[in-house]
Parts: structure tokens; C-alpha cells; sequence
């Protein structure tokens, strides 16, 4: 599975949009882009997948990058409680078979201000 | 919404033990795993497991770890003689088909 890249730590203000960035240079044409967050020492928490095209569901939208080398997840109203570890995980695609294992790395942590 | 339980919350035991932690995935899930998180570090895989088996484990999981699937819905995650270095927080996950992965929120396993 590719690499990702993720900052260490973010900032944002309650109520404003949180993008956080992820870059995945080597990523192969059958990988698919993972978020899921993880609150404090809770199980992680799947927020949403793609594969080249923008996604959107009720947590948050997904912006890869036509290159598909980066992409962003957007949580367009941040509250307090979106306060966490975000992980971005690039894995082969959920069609194949196989154990399909995720590998985390640090994330990105989150804090939103009041 | 269906959601991935284990229990204990919280384990403690002595050194030299034997745990068991145990999982009940989402009900039609299919595949089952197990991932750890020692305190202030990554979150690690340890199992994955489908059709009664073993799909691919980590180096993690040696012989002192098992799992196991004694029903149809429960899944669970054996060590047979704790290490200190045991200590930390043990997610189970299930997923059915192409669906992502749903995690529980962990037993706390502490080796004392």
C-alpha cells in the first residue's frame, strides 16, 4: 500500500471549515484514499472513501486531486466534538479479496477552538 | 446503526496469564480483525480472519496469540501467558464485503 503524509497537528475555529491535506505521491491506480478519526482513545471511526472522484456524505467531503497524488478532507462545520486524530489511509481497493488490513500511521491531530 | 462491541472494557491482569479478550462484529459481517495500540503510539494490526480462518497476521501475533470464532457471533482474541509489553488498547473490527472496516471502542488490557 502507498504511503501517506499527513502534518502532525491542525487548528481550526468551531464553525469553520477543517481541510486537512494528505499527500499520497505513489499511489497506483487500483488504491483507494480512507479517513477515518480516531477521539480520543476510542475505536477509529470510518468517515469516508474514494477513488478519483470527490465524495460527500453526512460527516464530510472528500477532494482527490485529479493527479490523485493528494486530497483533502473537509468537514464543513467544525464542532468541538470533531476534535480527534485524523488518519489518512491509502489501501487496495475494497473489490479485491484478501485480508484488506489498514495501516495506520500518526494522523493528523485536530483541534477545534472555541 | 449496528456497531462492533468488545468486552471487557477494561482487563487487568497478572503477568504470565492468560487473557481472553472477546469481540461481537456487526451481525452480517464477514471478516474479522484485531488491531492494538500501545499508549501514545500507532494503531497496529495483529489479525485478520474469514471463513474460520486466518487471513493474514502482523508479526505481532506469534504463537502466544490466537483467535477464534467458537460461534456465530462472537470473535476472539486469545494470549496465552501475558508480557508486560501486552499492555495497551486491543480493537476488534468487521466489515462486510466491499464495505469499509467499523471498529469497537477497545478493552483496555492491562499486564500487571
Amino acid at each position: 500500500d502507498a504511503k501517506t503524509t499527513q502534518p502532525t497537528s491542525m487548528d481550526c475555529a468551531e464553525g469553520r471549515a477543517a481541510n486537512l491535506p494528505c499527500n499520497h505521491s505513489t499511489i497506483s491506480g487500483n488504491e483507494y484514499v480512507y479517513w477515518y478519526r480516531q477521539i480520543h482513545s476510542q475505536g477509529p471511526q470510518y468517515i469516508i472513501h474514494g477513488l478519483k472522484n470527490n465524495e460527500t456524505n453526512e460527516m464530510a467531503s472528500l477532494i482527490i486531486t485529479e493527479d490523485r497524488k493528494s486530497s483533502t478532507l473537509i468537514l464543513p462545520h467544525a464542532t468541538l466534538r470533531d476534535t480527534a486524530v485524523y488518519y489518512c489511509i491509502v489501501r487496495v481497493g475494497v473489490y479485491n479479496q484478501g485480508a484488506q488490513k489498514l495501516v495506520f500511521g500518526q494522523g493528523t491531530r485536530l483541534t477545534i477552538n472555541p | 446503526e449496528p456497531e462492533v462491541t468488545q468486552t471487557p472494557s477494561h482487563q487487568v491482569t497478572q503477568m504470565g496469564q492468560e487473557v481472553i479478550l472477546r469481540c461481537v462484529p456487526i451481525s452480517n459481517h464477514l471478516y474479522f480483525y484485531w488491531y492494538r495500540q500501545i499508549l501514545g503510539q500507532k494503531v497496529e494490526f495483529l489479525v485478520s480472519f474469514y471463513n474460520n480462518e486466518i487471513s493474514e497476521k502482523s508479526e505481532i501475533f506469534d504463537d502466544q496469540f490466537s483467535v477464534e470464532r467458537p460461534d456465530g457471533s462472537n470473535f476472539t482474541l486469545k494470549i496465552r501467558s501475558t508480557k508486560l509489553e501486552d499492555s495497551a488498547m486491543y480493537f476488534c473490527a468487521s466489515r462486510r464485503g466491499h464495505q469499509p472496516q467499523h471498529f469497537g471502542d477497545g478493552t483496555r488490557l492491562s499486564i500487571l
